[in-house]
């Protein structure tokens, strides 16, 4: 199985700055013929399923804030947060869907400083 | 767009097998031949990825749980079904269903296993 190594585990940022998490692979997840990763991120609030933000690591899922990005190829990629806003506090998850079965990481937990 | 509902018992006995259905609504299950996942989460822990099944009837499985699982589609009535064997209280948790990989999800379904 593809291991999904996030970090860090959790951390905390003062309201409308950034917040990085990274995620990384064990194996490639990069799809040479059409150089797409296949990497999600999905942001998780207590009580509710997890929401997709980000897939071919890159792109936006409709109706996400432009403050969240997602870069990265091959086995290294990277979640941003700008501006960071009280409702973004969440558990974040990276995912790879190339290989199965399908492998999540481990989750960073995101808090207002 | 897609809406997906997990529906099944919330109580199921050791040894015994859990059985849920995922209904979806808002397009076709045969549309676009995409996948559909099942996909738990244990309270305070991470996200397991169980298994995908196709409109085909095709399927993969998380081999951690490969020999317990089975997984099916009813195009009649726009759902497809988890079932797990033999089940045991590790397998206690918010079970989710997803369009492929995760591009929507049901609101999930806690499932205990007690006696």
């Amino acid at each position: 199985d593809i291991v999904m190594t996030q970090t860090p585990d959790s951390l905390a940022v003062s309201l409308g700055e950034r917040a990085t998490i990274n995620c990384k692979s064990s194996q490639s997840v990069l799809y040479n013929s059409t150089n797409q990763s296949y990497l999600a991120w999905y942001q998780q609030k207590p009580g509710q399923p997890p929401k997709l933000l980000i897939y071919w690591a890159s792109t936006r899922e409709s109706g996400v804030p432009d403050r969240f990005s997602g870069s990265g190829s091959g086995t290294d990629f990277t979640l941003t947060i700008n501006s960071l806003q009280a409702e973004d506090v969440a558990v974040y998850y990276c995912q790879q869907y190339y290989y199965t079965p399908y492998t999540f990481g481990q989750g960073a937990r995101l808090e207002i400083k | 767009q897609v809406q997906l509902q997990e529906s099944g018992p919330g109580l199921v006995k050791p040894s015994q097998t859990l059985s849920l259905t995922c209904s979806v609504s808002g397009d076709s299950i045969s549309s676009g031949g995409y996948y559909w996942s099942w996909i738990r989460q244990p309270a305070g822990k991470g996200l397991e990825w169980i298994g995908r099944v196709y409109p085909s009837g095709s399927t993969n499985y998380n081999p951690s749980l490969k020999s317990r699982v089975t997984m099916s589609v009813d195009k009649s009535k726009n759902q497809f079904s988890l079932s797990l064997s033999s089940v045991t209280a590790a397998d206690t948790a918010v079970y989710y269903c997803a369009l492929r990989f995760g591009l929507a999800w049901g609101q999930g379904t806690l499932v205990t296993v007690s006696s």
